[in-house]
This record gives structure tokens, C-alpha cells and sequence, in this order.
């Protein structure tokens, strides 16, 4: 069975960083491209980042470019993002899935991050 | 980065009745290899979303047959022939042919 498993995520100050884990099971890791989706409270989801199934190939949203860095681990079947100076805007459900072009498509259960003022 | 734009935002529909939703972006989704990354999405209330149609009109496993995508560059469609009680959520275009990756605006659906 695919499990996406999300973690890392809880309440936190505006400022800090934060590094949000999604550990993979049931499918080959290491042959899919990535990415993290968010959704804020009530509101709609948003492209956050991707990776391709190497590491290379890291592409960002505008709205977080320069404040996030995604990365993986093939080796423990892991993906990551760091997000950097927090701010209430950040504040969402992440999710993270897998190749949304391929033939199948997974998604975690999600982990909420809330930013504090 | 491509603008996705649902319609309609609200969609009551009566039970066994059909519902469209559709979605357009600001450029056309066509791929170079002739492949087009128009993607739909269903999230339940309290749950995950999970992909309905990929790559315009390929079911994904397991959903019903009564969901079914169609359209072409700019101009998309996800169907619903009959809807079902289990139908009620919000519904998601997304397109993954020019990174950044992006979604529409989201349409939910009630039940009248």
C-alpha cells in the first residue's frame, strides 16, 4: 500500500524556520519527481515546490522562492522542505505528492504549520 | 505563470442530476510531445485531495465512471453524469505542463 506520511509541522513564531518531512512507502521513491502543495485554513491549494527524482530539478513558487529549499533523501525514502523566516502567511495545511503527470498519484494526510504574530 | 480560472465558485446540484465545471488557463497546456498536463482533483470535506482525471481524460483508478474529462488548450471540463451524495467537496483544476505548477481557484459542490 502507497503511504505519504507528512511531519515537522506545529505552532510556531513568526521568524523561525521550519523543516517539514514526507516519508514514503509502498512505491519506488526514487523514480518520482515530487511536491509540496499547501492549503491555508478555509482557503485554496498552492503549488509550493518540486523536485525531480534525482534532487536536480527544484523548481519554487514566487510567493516562497528565496525562503524555501526543497530536497530529498532516495536513501530513506524522504522528502523535505526547510521554510525560512516564517510568516502568518505561511500558516497551512502542507502536503506533500507525488509526479502529478504520471499514471498514478499520491498524496499525504498533510501536517498543519501555524505561525504565531 | 499560467492563471487557472474555474467556473462556476458554487455548484448546488440536485442528486442524480449532472454537474460541469470548467477551467481555463491563460496559456495553452499543449506539451511539446503532444501531451497535455490538465489534471482534476476532488477533496472531500476533512480529507486529502486525490486525483479524479490526469492529463485531461484519463480516469484515475477506482473513480467512478460517471466522472469524465474533456477540452483542449485553454479550455477544460470535468463532468459528473449523475452526482452522488459521496460527490460533495470541492473540485480542483491543475495544470502541470508549465512549472510552476498551478491550480484553480477550486469549485465546491453542495448537494441542493
Amino acid at each position: 500500500e502507497v503511504q505519504l506520511l507528512e511531519s515537522g509541522g506545529g505552532l510556531v513564531q513568526r521568524g523561525v524556520s521550519l523543516r517539514l518531512s514526507c516519508e514514503a512507502s509502498g512505491f519506488t521513491f526514487s523514480n518520482y519527481a515530487m511536491i509540496w502543495v499547501r492549503q491555508a485554513p478555509g482557503k485554496g491549494l498552492e503549488f509550493v515546490s518540486s523536485i525531480g527524482p534525482s534532487g536536480g530539478s527544484k523548481i519554487y513558487a514566487d510567493s516562497v522562492k528565496g525562503r524555501v529549499t526543497i530536497s530529498r533523501d532516495n536513501s530513506r525514502n524522504t522528502l523535505y522542505v526547510q521554510i525560512n523566516t516564517l510568516s502568518t502567511d505561511d500558516t497551512a495545511v502542507y502536503y506533500c505528492m507525488t509526479d502529478p503527470n504520471w499514471n498514478n498519484a499520491y498524496w499525504g494526510q498533510g501536517t498543519l504549520v501555524t505561525v504565531s504574530s | 505563470e499560467v492563471v487557472m480560472t474555474q467556473s462556476p465558485l458554487s455548484l448546488p446540484v440536485t442528486l442524480g442530476q449532472p454537474a460541469s465545471i470548467s477551467c481555463r488557463s491563460s496559456q495553452s497546456l499543449l506539451y511539446r510531445d503532444g501531451n497535455t498536463f490538465l489534471h482534476w482533483f476532488q477533496q472531500r470535506p476533512g480529507q486529502s485531495p486525490r486525483r479524479l482525471i490526469y492529463q485531461v481524460s484519463k480516469r484515475d483508478s477506482g473513480v467512478p465512471d460517471r466522472f469524465s474529462g474533456s477540452g483542449s488548450g485553454t479550455d477544460f471540463t470535468l463532468k459528473i453524469s449523475r452526482v452522488e451524495a459521496e460527490d460533495v467537496g470541492v473540485y480542483y483544476c491543475m495544470q502541470a505542463t508549465n512549472w510552476p505548477a498551478t491550480f484553480g481557484q477550486g469549485t465546491r459542490l453542495e448537494i441542493k
